[in-house]
Protein backbone atom coordinates (compact mmCIF):
# COMPACT_ATOMS: atom_id res chain seq x y z
CA UNK A 1 0.00 0.00 0.00
CA UNK A 2 1.49 3.58 -0.90
CA UNK A 3 2.52 5.44 1.74
CA UNK A 4 2.93 9.28 2.73
CA UNK A 5 4.43 10.69 6.11
CA UNK A 6 4.60 14.21 6.43
CA UNK A 7 6.70 15.84 9.62
CA UNK A 8 6.69 17.78 11.77
CA UNK A 9 2.84 17.48 12.74
CA UNK A 10 2.59 21.27 13.42
CA UNK A 11 4.98 24.11 14.52
CA UNK A 12 4.97 26.85 15.53
CA UNK A 13 7.74 29.77 14.43
CA UNK A 14 8.32 33.87 14.21
CA UNK A 15 7.72 36.13 11.34
CA UNK A 16 11.13 36.02 9.67
CA UNK A 17 12.01 32.72 10.74
CA UNK A 18 13.07 30.20 7.72
CA UNK A 19 10.60 26.62 8.10
CA UNK A 20 11.53 23.05 6.33
CA UNK A 21 9.11 20.62 6.45
CA UNK A 22 9.73 16.58 5.23
CA UNK A 23 7.75 14.58 3.16
CA UNK A 24 8.80 10.95 3.13
CA UNK A 25 6.97 8.38 0.25
CA UNK A 26 6.54 4.78 -0.14
CA UNK A 27 4.76 4.85 -3.60
CA UNK A 28 4.73 1.58 -5.94
CA UNK A 29 6.22 3.00 -9.51
CA UNK A 30 6.47 6.69 -8.03
CA UNK A 31 5.89 9.20 -10.70
CA UNK A 32 6.22 12.81 -9.25
CA UNK A 33 5.96 14.42 -5.58
CA UNK A 34 3.42 17.51 -5.30
CA UNK A 35 3.17 20.29 -2.39
CA UNK A 36 0.14 21.81 -1.52
CA UNK A 37 -0.85 24.86 0.62
CA UNK A 38 -4.31 25.00 2.25
CA UNK A 39 -5.52 27.22 4.01
CA UNK A 40 -9.57 27.34 5.44
CA UNK A 41 -10.55 26.10 1.93
CA UNK A 42 -9.36 23.81 -0.94
CA UNK A 43 -5.43 22.97 -1.17
CA UNK A 44 -3.67 24.76 -3.79
CA UNK A 45 -0.95 23.65 -6.09
CA UNK A 46 2.48 24.59 -5.17
CA UNK A 47 4.95 22.28 -6.78
CA UNK A 48 5.42 18.89 -8.95
CA UNK A 49 8.67 17.64 -8.82
CA UNK A 50 9.78 14.92 -10.56
CA UNK A 51 13.24 14.97 -11.00
CA UNK A 52 15.64 14.11 -8.40
CA UNK A 53 17.93 16.82 -6.80
CA UNK A 54 16.18 20.09 -9.06
CA UNK A 55 15.60 22.92 -6.49
CA UNK A 56 11.56 24.55 -7.53
CA UNK A 57 11.49 27.63 -6.40
CA UNK A 58 8.66 30.09 -6.11
CA UNK A 59 9.69 33.52 -4.08
CA UNK A 60 10.26 32.41 -0.67
CA UNK A 61 9.27 28.87 -1.36
CA UNK A 62 11.20 25.73 -2.83
CA UNK A 63 11.22 22.51 -2.65
CA UNK A 64 13.87 19.45 -3.57
CA UNK A 65 13.38 15.88 -3.98
CA UNK A 66 15.65 12.95 -3.25
CA UNK A 67 14.86 10.00 -4.48
CA UNK A 68 17.67 8.09 -3.36
CA UNK A 69 15.95 8.59 0.08
CA UNK A 70 12.09 8.69 -1.21
CA UNK A 71 12.23 12.25 0.54
CA UNK A 72 11.50 16.25 -0.35
CA UNK A 73 11.84 19.21 1.89
CA UNK A 74 9.63 22.36 1.09
CA UNK A 75 11.23 25.78 2.62
CA UNK A 76 10.03 28.86 3.66
CA UNK A 77 12.60 31.29 4.45
CA UNK A 78 11.57 35.12 5.91
CA UNK A 79 7.94 33.43 6.70
CA UNK A 80 5.19 35.52 6.99
CA UNK A 81 1.71 35.12 9.11
CA UNK A 82 0.24 34.66 5.98
CA UNK A 83 2.26 31.23 5.48
CA UNK A 84 -0.13 30.13 8.12
CA UNK A 85 -1.51 26.91 7.00
CA UNK A 86 -1.54 23.56 6.74
CA UNK A 87 0.94 21.96 4.02
CA UNK A 88 0.56 18.92 2.02
CA UNK A 89 2.49 16.83 0.68
CA UNK A 90 1.32 13.76 -2.23
CA UNK A 91 2.85 11.28 -4.16
CA UNK A 92 2.01 9.97 -7.26
CA UNK A 93 2.89 6.28 -8.53
CA UNK A 94 1.20 3.50 -11.36
CA UNK A 95 -2.56 3.81 -12.28
CA UNK A 96 -4.60 6.99 -12.60
CA UNK A 97 -2.73 9.44 -12.24
CA UNK A 98 -3.96 8.87 -8.01
CA UNK A 99 -2.32 11.11 -5.46
CA UNK A 100 -1.63 9.54 -2.25
CA UNK A 101 -1.58 12.37 0.76
CA UNK A 102 0.32 13.16 3.78
CA UNK A 103 -1.60 13.87 6.89
CA UNK A 104 0.30 17.47 6.52
CA UNK A 105 2.08 19.74 8.53
CA UNK A 106 0.18 22.61 10.15
CA UNK A 107 2.50 25.74 10.36
CA UNK A 108 1.41 28.80 12.41
CA UNK A 109 3.85 32.00 12.04
CA UNK A 110 2.90 34.33 14.76
CA UNK A 111 3.88 38.05 14.36
CA UNK B 1 -10.27 28.12 -9.64
CA UNK B 2 -9.25 25.92 -12.52
CA UNK B 3 -12.68 25.90 -13.56
CA UNK B 4 -14.08 23.41 -10.92
CA UNK B 5 -17.52 23.86 -9.24
CA UNK B 6 -19.36 21.74 -6.77
CA UNK B 7 -22.34 21.63 -5.58
CA UNK B 8 -23.89 22.06 -3.37
CA UNK B 9 -21.44 23.54 -0.91
CA UNK B 10 -23.41 22.94 2.12
CA UNK B 11 -25.35 20.22 3.45
CA UNK B 12 -26.96 18.88 6.16
CA UNK B 13 -28.96 15.38 5.61
CA UNK B 14 -30.49 12.37 8.16
CA UNK B 15 -28.78 9.20 8.58
CA UNK B 16 -30.62 6.84 5.81
CA UNK B 17 -31.34 9.54 3.58
CA UNK B 18 -29.96 9.38 -0.66
CA UNK B 19 -26.96 12.20 -0.90
CA UNK B 20 -25.65 13.35 -4.50
CA UNK B 21 -22.75 15.50 -4.77
CA UNK B 22 -21.45 17.35 -8.27
CA UNK B 23 -18.51 18.19 -9.48
CA UNK B 24 -18.56 19.72 -12.63
CA UNK B 25 -15.10 21.06 -15.03
CA UNK B 26 -14.77 23.15 -17.71
CA UNK B 27 -11.53 21.91 -18.73
CA UNK B 28 -12.00 18.91 -20.60
CA UNK B 29 -9.83 17.09 -18.53
CA UNK B 30 -9.92 13.23 -18.50
CA UNK B 31 -8.94 12.55 -14.61
CA UNK B 32 -11.51 13.58 -12.19
CA UNK B 33 -10.98 12.42 -8.42
CA UNK B 34 -13.36 12.62 -4.86
CA UNK B 35 -11.78 12.90 -1.66
CA UNK B 36 -12.81 13.12 1.72
CA UNK B 37 -10.91 15.35 4.10
CA UNK B 38 -11.08 14.72 7.74
CA UNK B 39 -8.82 15.56 11.14
CA UNK B 40 -6.69 13.23 11.59
CA UNK B 41 -6.53 11.57 8.22
CA UNK B 42 -5.70 14.32 5.42
CA UNK B 43 -7.27 13.86 2.42
CA UNK B 44 -8.05 10.45 1.07
CA UNK B 45 -9.38 9.06 -2.24
CA UNK B 46 -12.69 7.91 -2.73
CA UNK B 47 -13.56 7.23 -6.34
CA UNK B 48 -11.90 8.76 -9.66
CA UNK B 49 -12.52 8.57 -12.93
CA UNK B 50 -10.05 8.03 -16.39
CA UNK B 51 -12.92 9.30 -18.64
CA UNK B 52 -16.40 8.90 -19.67
CA UNK B 53 -17.89 5.62 -17.99
CA UNK B 54 -14.60 5.00 -16.36
CA UNK B 55 -14.29 4.50 -12.63
CA UNK B 56 -12.26 3.39 -9.85
CA UNK B 57 -11.96 3.03 -6.40
CA UNK B 58 -9.73 4.88 -4.09
CA UNK B 59 -9.01 3.36 -0.90
CA UNK B 60 -12.15 5.13 1.21
CA UNK B 61 -14.76 3.91 -1.55
CA UNK B 62 -17.43 1.68 0.65
CA UNK B 63 -20.68 3.71 1.10
CA UNK B 64 -20.15 5.87 -2.08
CA UNK B 65 -20.86 5.17 -5.56
CA UNK B 66 -19.90 7.42 -8.63
CA UNK B 67 -21.02 8.14 -12.02
CA UNK B 68 -19.65 10.12 -15.50
CA UNK B 69 -21.56 10.47 -17.83
CA UNK B 70 -20.19 13.51 -19.50
CA UNK B 71 -16.59 14.84 -19.71
CA UNK B 72 -17.25 17.77 -17.51
CA UNK B 73 -19.36 16.56 -14.75
CA UNK B 74 -18.13 13.62 -11.80
CA UNK B 75 -21.16 12.90 -9.26
CA UNK B 76 -20.66 11.55 -6.39
CA UNK B 77 -23.84 9.58 -4.40
CA UNK B 78 -24.07 8.28 -0.65
CA UNK B 79 -26.73 6.01 -1.29
CA UNK B 80 -27.81 5.92 2.53
CA UNK B 81 -25.67 8.65 3.98
CA UNK B 82 -24.16 7.47 7.57
CA UNK B 83 -22.91 9.75 10.23
CA UNK B 84 -19.22 8.22 9.62
CA UNK B 85 -19.39 10.11 6.20
CA UNK B 86 -19.89 13.65 8.04
CA UNK B 87 -16.52 15.46 5.96
CA UNK B 88 -15.85 17.80 3.38
CA UNK B 89 -15.59 16.61 0.25
CA UNK B 90 -12.99 17.52 -2.83
CA UNK B 91 -13.26 16.98 -6.20
CA UNK B 92 -10.24 17.43 -8.70
CA UNK B 93 -9.03 17.37 -11.90
CA UNK B 94 -5.91 16.33 -12.97
CA UNK B 95 -3.52 18.37 -15.78
CA UNK B 96 -0.16 16.89 -14.01
CA UNK B 97 -1.01 18.26 -10.85
CA UNK B 98 -4.19 18.15 -9.80
CA UNK B 99 -6.32 21.09 -8.59
CA UNK B 100 -8.74 21.29 -6.35
CA UNK B 101 -12.73 22.16 -6.00
CA UNK B 102 -13.75 24.66 -3.42
CA UNK B 103 -15.49 21.80 -1.39
CA UNK B 104 -18.66 20.55 -0.44
CA UNK B 105 -19.53 20.35 3.77
CA UNK B 106 -21.52 17.46 3.82
CA UNK B 107 -23.12 16.65 8.03
CA UNK B 108 -25.34 13.64 8.59
CA UNK B 109 -27.16 14.04 11.49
Amino acid sequence: EDKVVQSPLSLVVHEGDTVTLNCSYEVTNFRSLLWYKQEKKAPTFLFMLTSSGIEKKSGRLSSILDKKELSSILNITATQTGDSAIYLCAATGAAGNKLTFGGGTRVLVKP
Amino acid sequence: DAGITQSPRHKVTETGTPVTLRCHQTENHRYMYWYRQDPGHGLRLIHYSYGVKDTDKGEVSDGYSVSRSKTEDFLLTLESATSSQTSVYFCAISSGPEFFGPGTRLTVL
